[in-house]
Order: structure tokens, then sequence, then C-alpha cells
């Protein structure tokens, strides 16, 4: 069973931080990474992806990736309340074009 | 550009009643997938389709679930009969299935209550 983990939180954050989410993964072929972005009664939005190891930065996210350590970040900067939302993990499956999805971590930015 | 399309946004029903969720993918969008979310088990593929071909249906639930893709603009998720733990949300995405990519877009969601 190809598993994709994630603290549930909430992490807790105050305005202007960095919010530090985290994610780990089972399949070792796995090549494609993406971090969701899911508001409270809404669908999931598609924020970053991430295909090689290393980091890559849009704006004020960045993704990190280790393949040796089957591992995915993404690090808000200057974190805003209206960042308050619940990120999921998301990873292909080897051989497929198909997504497995972390539960997710709620990250609450407070004023 | 339109992004995907879901209807209806909520239905409520009484077990045992037939529920039909449908589906419009982005324009020039080969792949589609029916997720279903709920707070203990998150987002659960159900199944998935390529170029109108159903390719992975193992996270169906059971034969009470069924999913057709007649044509490249428009799929539906049949419940039949449905039980109240089939209540959840209930979410379709597309993806242009790129060679190194898979980016998936999702739909509003339809909320299902099965009382």
């Amino acid at each position: 069973q190809k598993e994709v983990e994630q603290n549930s939180g909430p992490l807790s954050v105050p305005e202007g931080a960095i919010a530090s989410l985290n994610c780990t993964y089972s399949d070792r072929g796995s090549q494609s990474f993406f971090w969701y972005r899911q508001y409270s009664g809404k669908s999931p939005e598609l924020i970053m992806s991430i295909y090689s190891n290393g980091d890559k930065e849009d704006g004020r996210f960045t993704a990190q990736l280790n393949k040796a350590s089957q591992y995915v970040s993404l690090l808000i900067r200057d974190s805003q309340p209206s960042d308050s939302a619940t990120y999921l993990c998301a990873v292909t499956n080897s051989g497929y074009s198909t997504l497995t999805f972390g539960k997710g971590t709620m990250l609450l930015v407070s004023p | 550009d339109a992004g995907v399309i879901q209807s209806p946004r909520h239905e409520v029903t009484e077990m045992g009643q037939e529920v039909t969720l449908r589906c419009k993918p982005i324009s020039g969008h080969n792949s589609l997938f029916w997720y279903r979310q709920t707070m203990m088990r998150g987002l659960e593929l159900l199944i998935y389709f390529n170029n109108n071909v159903p390719i992975d249906d193992s996270g169906m639930p059971e034969d009470r679930f069924s999913a057709k893709m007649p044509n490249a603009s428009f799929s539906t998720l049949k419940i039949q009969p449905s039980e109240p733990r089939d209540s959840a949300v209930y979410f379709c995405a597309s993806s242009p299935l790129y060679s190194t990519g898979f980016e998936q877009y999702f739909g509003p969601g339809t909320r299902l209550t099965v009382t």
C-alpha cells in the first residue's frame, strides 16, 4: 500500500513567520510531487510541483525534495492569515499517472 | 478558460436511492479522475480514465459504484443503491498528462448526504 504521511496539525504560526510543512512517502518509484492547498469547504488547488531533488521557489512558496530520504517539504515565507488552510502533499505512483494524497496538514496563521 | 465543472454541488438523498454525479473536464485534458474525500480517509481515488477509457477502478468501493465517460467532455459517477456511509464530498479532476508532470485540476466537488 503506497502511503503519503503528513502531520495533521494544526500548525500554528504568527503572521509574518515561516511555516514549514512536511511530507514523507513510501513509493521509491515516485517521480513527481505536488502541494495542494484546500480551504475549508473548497476543492484542492495546485500551488507547487517539484520533480527533481533540491529547492523550487515560486513567490513566497518554496518546495524542497529529497528523494533519497523520500521527503518533501513546503516552506511558506511571510505567512499571511489568508494562508490558513489545509495543505495536501501528493505523489505520483510509479508506472502510473495517478496521485496518492496525504491527509493534509492544517495551517493556522494568526494576525 | 472554464475549469472542471461538476453538478450537482449538493445532493441529499435517502438510503436506497440512485445518485448520479456529473463532471465536465477542462477542454483538451485527456485524463479524468473521480475522488472521494472524508475526514477519516482523506482524499481517495475511485477511478481514473485516460482518453475516455477506464484505466484503474480499483478504488471503487463496491459494485454499487459505477462510472462512465462516453466522450471527452463528460463523465458520470453513479451510486445505486446509495447508503449513509457513502456520504462524502466527491471531486472530479482532470489532467493534461504531460510527459513529466501529472498536475491535476479539481472541480468544486459534490457534497453528498445520504440519510
